[in-house]
């Protein structure tokens, strides 16, 4: 069975610091694709970030850095600077490559960034 | 590129009607996946379609039926809504059934049942 847990219903940073929002995972497939999105209160699910299983290197993507450690199945998303519109809900998801078309999320992190 | 597009963006029934949501890809893409969004559940995934031709279900498909009318176009029937259907519907889509494979989304519709 796949799981994906956010522990973190609501986090706050302050303005221009880094914040780390916790996501860890379990699976049986061998291989697996990790991603992040950003769900601001207007409603769109935005796309972040992809980690592949097999990846040697941390994903990272502008502001954005996915702290990867396979051995304790977690998949950290570390915003760096932070920006008043990173406002907004995040949410882990994962998809095995057994289970392909089966996308599981996480319940999501609330994430305010005060000024 | 629009991407996904979803119609409507906000619909109102009343128990026992029936409704269909849009859904559009001009990505090429060929999987496309329906979820539901409740408040503190995160999305859970109704139907989706690996394929133009192929629908298969997801974890809460119960009142719901799909149909994948060609390779952009994915929709979602609502028979006889019920209360419980209250909730926000995305569509998405992937190039294929890759874990490597992103799911982008559409922008969602919003429904609530009286």
């Amino acid at each position: 069975a796949q799981k994906i847990t956010q522990t973190q219903p609501g986090m706050f940073v302050q303005e221009k610091e880094a914040v780390t929002l916790d996501c860890t995972y379990d699976t049986s497939d061998p291989s697996y694709g990790l991603f992040w999105y950003k769900q601001p209160s207007s409603g769109e699910m935005i796309f972040l970030i992809y980690q592949g299983s097999y990846d040697q290197q941390n994903a990272t993507e502008g502001r954005y850095s996915l702290n990867f450690q396979k051995a304790r199945k977690s998949a950290n998303l570390v915003i760096s600077a932070s920006q008043l519109g990173d406002s907004a809900m995040y949410f882990c998801a994962m998809r095995g490559a057994n289970t392909g078309n089966q996308f599981y999320f996480g319940t999501g992190t609330s994430l305010t960034v005060i000024p | 590129n629009a991407g996904v597009t979803q119609t409507p963006k906000f619909q109102v029934l009343k128990t026992g009607q029936s409704m269909t949501l849009q859904c559009a890809q001009d990505m090429n893409h060929n999987s496309m996946y329906w979820y539901r969004q409740d408040p503190g559940m995160g999305l859970r995934l109704i139907y989706y379609s690996a394929s133009e031709g192929t629908t298969d279900k997801g974890e809460v498909p119960n009142g719901y039926n799909v149909s994948r009318l060609n390779k952009r176009e994915f929709s979602l029937r609502l028979e006889s809504a019920a209360p419980s259907q209250t909730s926000v519907y995305f569509c998405a889509s992937s190039l294929g059934g890759l874990s490597t494979d992103t799911q982008y989304f559409g922008p969602g519709t919003r429904l609530t049942v009286l």
